[in-house]
Formats: structure tokens, sequence, C-alpha cells
């Protein structure tokens, strides 16, 4: 079935750094491509999402390019800030009735 | 106005209590959904309802039931609980549609003792 692979964290930048947080999938055909946000305390909150190879999705200053040839859904972001420190989930649809699986996870720490 | 809102925020217990948790959405959503998050914020489906009906059971142990009683509800009730049921249970809702987004409580932390 369907699934993704996120890289493992905890991930701690400085703020204004650069960021990237890899995931790859394992799917039949082109499912849409998600990425999910939880701030400490919260639920998840979808951040940006792809439907189709070789969409960029793209929201507050993130973004990710759906790849089919690399089977990859890279979040990135040029600058991050403080508050930004969070966990990130990068999903995709398996199986039937709106399922969607998500990865690992990706704790990522903001520091002054 | 909170979208998807669950009650309670805070659940301590003891093993071998009955326990429930409560669900609602605002959004006008007719697919509602559990999620248990273990300590390593692994995220795992649970159950599915699309308007009342269930449409997703995942390998959950049958202490746990789930139910519906409007599209606009999805309430869990675990019997016996057990340490391992220690974690976090989010409930979410989404419009039909697999690029649909979920949108999440905030979700009710459950602690065995």
């Amino acid at each position: 079935g369907n699934s993704v692979t996120q890289m493992e964290g905890p991930v701690t930048l400085s703020e204004e750094a650069f960021l990237t947080i890899n995931c790859t999938y394992t799917a039949t055909g082109y499912p849409s491509l998600f990425w999910y946000v939880q701030y400490p305390g919260e639920g998840l909150q979808l951040l940006l999402k792809a439907t189709k190879a070789d969409d960029k999705g793209s929201n507050k200053g993130f973004e990710a390019t759906y790849r089919k040839e690399t089977t990859s859904f890279h979040l990135e972001k040029g600058s991050v800030q403080v508050s930004d420190s969070a966990v990130y989930f990068c999903a995709l649809p398996t199986g039937g009735g709106n399922k969607l699986t998500f990865g690992t996870g990706t704790q990522l720490k903001v520091e002054l | 106005d909170t979208a998807v809102s669950q009650t309670p925020k805070y659940l301590v217990t003891q093993m071998g209590n009955d326990k429930s948790i409560k669900c609602e959405q605002n959004l006008g959503h007719d697919t509602m959904y559990w999620y248990k998050q273990d300590s390593k914020k692994f995220l795992k489906i649970m159950f599915s309802y699309n308007n009342k009906e269930l449409i997703i059971n995942e390998t959950v142990p049958n202490r746990f039931s789930p139910k519906s009683p409007d599209k606009a509800h999805l309430n869990l009730h675990i019997n016996s609980l057990e340490l391992g049921d220690s974690a976090v249970y989010f409930c979410a809702s989404s419009q039909v549609g697999r690029d649909s987004p979920l949108h999440f409580g905030n979700g009710t932390r459950l602690t065995v003792t």
C-alpha cells in the first residue's frame, strides 16, 4: 500500500536559516501529497498540498514540489522563525474512505 | 466558534476503568475520524465514519467502540483501560473526497495509571 518516509528529527536551526525536511513516498499511481503541522498542544493542521506531479504547494513561506522522478515531496522554507517550531508530518491517502497515512513526524526547533 | 472540539482535554484514570471522549464538529463535514498519537508523535488512524456509518475500522482492540449519533458527533468509548492506552487521541473531520483536508481537534491526553 501507499506509504511515506520522512527524515527523523529533531531538527534544530537558528532563526533565518534554510529548512529542508525530506519526505519520500511509495504509491500506486499519483495520489495527492500533504504536509501537516502540529504546534505544541494543538492538533494537526494542513500546511500545504499538491494534487499532481510537478505541482508546487505553498503556504506561510513553506513550499514543497511533487516530484515523481524521485518520489519525493520535500518541505522547504527559506528563512525560518521561532514561531515555526512544531512537528511536521508528510501524508498521503491510502486505501479508501478518505484514509490518510502520516509519516513519523519531524520535530523542528528554531532558536534565536 | 471552534471547528472541531473534543472533551475532555485531559483524562487521568486507573487501569480497568471505562471512559469516554466526545467530539463535535460544526464544519458541516460528512466524515469524522479518531486518530491515536503515541509518545513518539506517531499518528495512526483508528476509525472513520461517513454520515454516521462506520467506513474505516483499523486493527483496534474491541475495547474501543466509536459511536456517531449524528454526522456532527463522534464519540469514543474505551472499556477496561490498559496502561498501553495512554496516548493523545485526536478527533478530525473532513468533507468527502481524497484531497479534502482533515480538520483536527486539539486532542485528549489520556493517562492510564
